[in-house]
């Protein structure tokens, strides 16, 4: 089942933060996070695996809380080259493929 | 290390036309994928594979066949184009249960069915 995300879109001026929002009805080990610039194919930015962890990426930071079944991906300080297409994505049953949220847009500007 | 490979990169194509979309890995990854990338739906997952032989359906299955005779190739075959099969197509690989360290992307195909 396609993991929710939350908002649809984002705009920012360069510096400001963002937090943006995953959801799954069905219980996660694992979350993913992806980045898509325009026309350019995603990139994996890190995975969050059960246990709350947090982890970084630049000043890209996520948290898994797998009690309430969410994610959430907190950019601080943003920059220009964050602009882009955000995802999350969460394994399927077997935990052989991704099932993808419908992303996130970002836009930063200066 | 050329990572994923896709081809064509651009392609158009009759409805009824059949076609077969290239995806090639050369990192022995076990898990690959195909999702197909419309505007404001994200990326959807159409087909899999976690190893060679073995292959499974998506979200999106339908007009779509697989194959999966080695461990680098994982081609994508469009049976009878329609025009609801415009999009963009992504090939993904990765390793480890859950793509447990992440998935690696091709750069895509874009299709388009007149």
């Amino acid at each position: 089942q396609q993991p929710v995300q939350s908002p649809q879109a984002v705009i920012l001026r360069e510096g400001e933060d963002a937090v943006i929002n995953c959801s799954s009805s069905k219980a996660l080990y694992s979350v993913h996070w992806y980045r898509q610039k325009h026309g350019e194919a995603p990139v994996f930015l890190m995975i969050l695996l059960k246990g709350g962890e947090q982890k970084g990426h630049e000043k890209i930071s996520a948290s898994f809380n797998e009690k309430k079944q969410q994610s959430s991906l907190y950019l601080t300080a943003s920059q220009l080259s964050y602009s882009g297409t955000y995802f999350c994505g969460t394994p399927n049953q077997a935990g052989t493929a991704l099932i993808f949220g419908k992303g996130t847009t970002l836009s930063v500007s200066s | 290390n050329a990572g994923v490979t896709q081809t064509p990169k651009f392609q158009v194509l009759k409805t009824g036309q059949s076609m077969t979309l290239q995806c090639a890995q050369d990192m022995n990854h076990e898990y690959m994928s195909w999702y197909r990338q419309d505007p404001g739906m994200g990326l959807r997952l159409i087909h899999y594979s976690v190893g060679a032989g073995i292959t499974d359906q998506g979200e999106v299955p339908n007009g779509y066949n697989v194959s999966r005779s080695t461990t680098e190739d994982f081609p994508l075959r469009l049976l009878s184009a329609a025009p609801s099969q415009t999009s963009v197509y992504f090939c993904a690989s990765s390793y480890g249960r859950g793509g447990s360290y992440g998935y690696t992307f091709g750069s895509g195909t874009r299709l388009t069915v007149v």
